[in-house]
């Protein structure tokens, strides 16, 4: 099946470095969205890209959806210790209906 | 708006038994939920997607036969794991999609299964 390989795998940063995450894919996708995931949580949705070569902002936090249609890029500015989680990468490739194909996931540490 | 309620949220159970978790829409009607589960420090992997009123589509290398998923209606459905095993031990999450959420899927908080 497909994947989405992320990376960093993980991060250690201290609090209000800016972050820098992607996210990559051997084929193309119609949509890339980026969550968020707590321990002992679901997921929950940060950002979500629905064109090529798409920049969105959410608050703190910068995506964009690659031109190439297999990347996307997620920033975190002045990072603060509830950042602290675990971001996957998601996405839609084409002919899937709803289904969501997930990434390895960036591990997020942010020291005081 | 747009709330999942997965429950339990965590159960213990003795090998061999089975357990039913259940994922329920509170606020909205689904006619398609999705089953994943997630291994610690892994991402999450699509077993299922579950249709209400048809058989649930498996993905490959998921046991249908063990991972039994019903639909019977718009808000609910459940996954029951089948004499359960050690390795079945898992965080399994759910998922439904809003037909006017700019969503694509809304996730439940999942239900941590532990098999002793």
């Amino acid at each position: 099946g497909q994947q989405l390989n992320q990376s960093p795998q993980s991060m250690f940063i201290q609090e209000g470095e800016d972050v820098s995450m992607n996210c990559t894919s051997s084929s193309i996708f119609n949509t890339w969205l980026w969550y968020k995931q707590d321990p002992g949580e679901g997921p929950v949705l940060l950002i979500a890209l629905y064109k090529a070569g798409e920049l969105t902002s959410n608050g703190r936090l910068t995506a964009q959806f690659g031109i190439t249609r297999k990347d996307s890029f997620l920033n975190i500015s002045a990072s603060i210790p509830s950042d602290v989680g675990i971001y996957f990468c998601a996405g839609h490739s084409p002919g899937t209906a709803s289904k969501l194909t997930f990434g390895t996931g960036t591990r997020l540490q942010v020291t005081l | 708006g747009a709330v999942v309620s997965q429950h339990p949220s965590w159960v213990i159970c003795k090998s061999g038994t089975s357990v039913k978790i259940e994922c329920r829409s509170l606020d909205f009607q689904a006619t398609t939920m999705f089953w994943y589960r997630q291994f610690p420090k892994q991402s999450l992997m699509l077993m299922a997607t579950s249709n209400e009123g048809s058989k649930a589509t498996y993905e490959q290398g998921v046991e249908k036969d063990k991972f039994l998923i019903n639909h019977a209606s718009l808000t609910l459905s459940t996954l029951t794991v089948t004499s359960a095993h050690p390795e079945d031990s898992s965080f399994y999450i759910c998922s439904a999609v809003h037909p006017y959420s700019n969503q694509p899927q809304h996730f439940g908080d999942g239900t941590r299964l532990s098999i002793l």
